[in-house]
């Protein structure tokens, strides 16, 4: 089935050490999005590829960074996680910008 | 700011009974969206209503749009105990930027 896959599903990092997370679809979607979700909170867009145009928030901290080598992955980057980076990282898709978007089951992260 | 809000934050019923959502947002949309979150679990999408369309319908779900008071309702009829999730909605500007905004969020809880 064409999916929405998220690895891995929770990650455990120390504070300050470099931690990726990675996306792929097989949907052949061509947008690709990166969200942050805190608990009880809606998702709040990091960054998002159209094909390989990246487009980043104002508001997403330089300690974020993403990578798309192809179609079919995207890649976070964290470069030195806080204490208040521990959240749900979610991964969606779509096939043009701003239709429907399909998400992964997200990875949880935990900064210690 | 958000640019939609949801209206309950939370809202809990029997098992049977109808659910209705409300989301109003700030500014002209070309689409607005309907997503349900199970807890620790990535965004399902639901329904999709473009900008001239007023009612939509799916299975038991109902989406009205009132564009003219910026807002949207989603009506869950013959609620269910799989039902308990949280409900997002989330609109795509009419400049067509390819990002969703999400609201607040419902939390939605049927009782047995």
């Amino acid at each position: 089935d064409a999916m929405v896959i998220q690895n891995p599903r929770y990650q455990v990092t120390q504070f300050g050490k470099p931690v990726t997370l990675s996306c792929s679809q097989t949907l052949n979607h061509n947008v690709m999005y990166w969200y942050q979700q805190k608990s009880s909170q809606a998702p709040k867009l990091l960054f998002h590829y159209y094909d390989k145009d990246f487009n980043n928030e104002a508001d997403t901290p330089d300690n974020f960074q993403s990578r798309r080598p192809n179609t079919s992955f995207c890649f976070l980057d964290i470069r030195s996680p806080g204490l208040g980076d521990a959240a749900m990282y979610l991964c969606a898709t779509s096939l043009t910008a701003g239709e429907t978007q399909y998400f992964g089951p997200g990875t949880q992260l935990l900064v210690l | 700011s958000q640019q939609g809000e949801e209206d309950p934050q939370a809202l809990s019923i029997q098992e049977g009974e109808n659910a209705t959502m409300n989301c109003s947002y700030k500014t002209s949309i070309n689409n607005l969206q309907w997503y349900r979150q199970n807890s620790g679990r990535g965004l399902v999408h639901l329904i999709l209503i473009r900008s001239n369309e007023r009612e939509k319908h799916s299975g038991r779900l109902r989406v009205t749009l009132d564009t003219s008071k910026k807002s949207s309702s989603l009506l869950i009829t013959a609620s269910r105990a799989a039902d308990t999730a949280s409900y997002f909605c989330a609109t795509e500007g009419s400049f067509g930027n390819e990002k969703l905004t999400f609201g607040t969020g419902t939390r939605l809880t049927i009782i047995p």
